[in-house]
């Protein structure tokens, strides 16, 4: 069954430092997010991508977060410059198609601890 | 801005139980999706429901979207060991693909 890949699974980083979280989409589908869960929270959306451009975003993605499709099959987040506040789960999801009966495919995430 | 509140917090049921849960909002959603998290991994959906009033089924979970389109519930039937981690309502308004997700309800099931 296709899914979602996420790396690394867990990444530690320094603040101040950049971080990049990289994602394979299923390979079929055109909408891509990225939500974050901070322990024990629930899960926040932060942004949605569609046609090689942010389609949405949310309050915390500021202008530290930027997302990117490299190539035809990555999606990648970046952190400019880490903050300790910035350590959480990051999940990555995919769908066929946006609006009407938009089912939202979620990788397994990575795991950011910023020290 | 929009909330999903979902209830209860914690269940710790015996084997073989039914269990319900649900959500509630103060907004209207036309999209109602179950996931279930299991603890290191992302959240795996359980049921999408796209109508007010819909109840659908897979397997032991039973879903419904609320009338009002303001709430849904989830129930699982019989619970068996693997039922146990979290369960996430999640909700989508017209014309976003952004999900707003419940605060989550974790479940433990005893033998």
């Amino acid at each position: 069954e296709p899914e979602v890949t996420q790396t690394p699974s867990h990444q530690v980083t320094q603040m101040g430092q950049e971080v990049i979280l990289r994602c394979v989409p299923i390979s079929n589908h055109l909408y891509f997010y990225w939500y974050r869960q901070i322990l024990g929270q629930k899960v926040e959306f932060l942004v949605s991508f569609y046609n090689n451009e942010i389609s949405e975003k949310s309050e915390i993605f500021d202008d530290q977060f930027s997302v990117e499709r490299p190539d035809g099959s990555n999606f990648t987040l970046k952190i400019r410059s880490t903050k300790l506040e910035d350590s959480a789960m990051y999940f990555c999801a995919s769908s066929v198609k946006g609006a009407g009966k938009n089912i939202q495919y979620f990788g397994a995430g990575t795991r950011l601890s910023v020290l | 801005g929009q909330q999903l509140n979902q209830s209860p917090q914690s269940m710790f049921i015996q084997e073989g139980e039914d269990v319900s849960m649900n959500c509630t909002s103060s907004s209207i959603f036309n999209t109602w999706l179950w996931y279930k998290q299991d603890p290191g991994e992302g959240p795996v959906l359980l049921i999408a429901l796209y109508k007010a009033g819909e109840l659908t089924s897979n397997g032991r979970l039973t879903a419904q979207f609320g009338i009002t389109r303001k709430d849904s519930f989830l129930n699982i039937s019989a619970s068996i060991p693997s039922d146990v981690g979290i369960y996430f309502c999640a909700g989508r308004t017209y014309n976003t693909d952004k999900l707003i997700f419940g605060t989550g309800t974790r479940l433990q099931v005893f033998p």
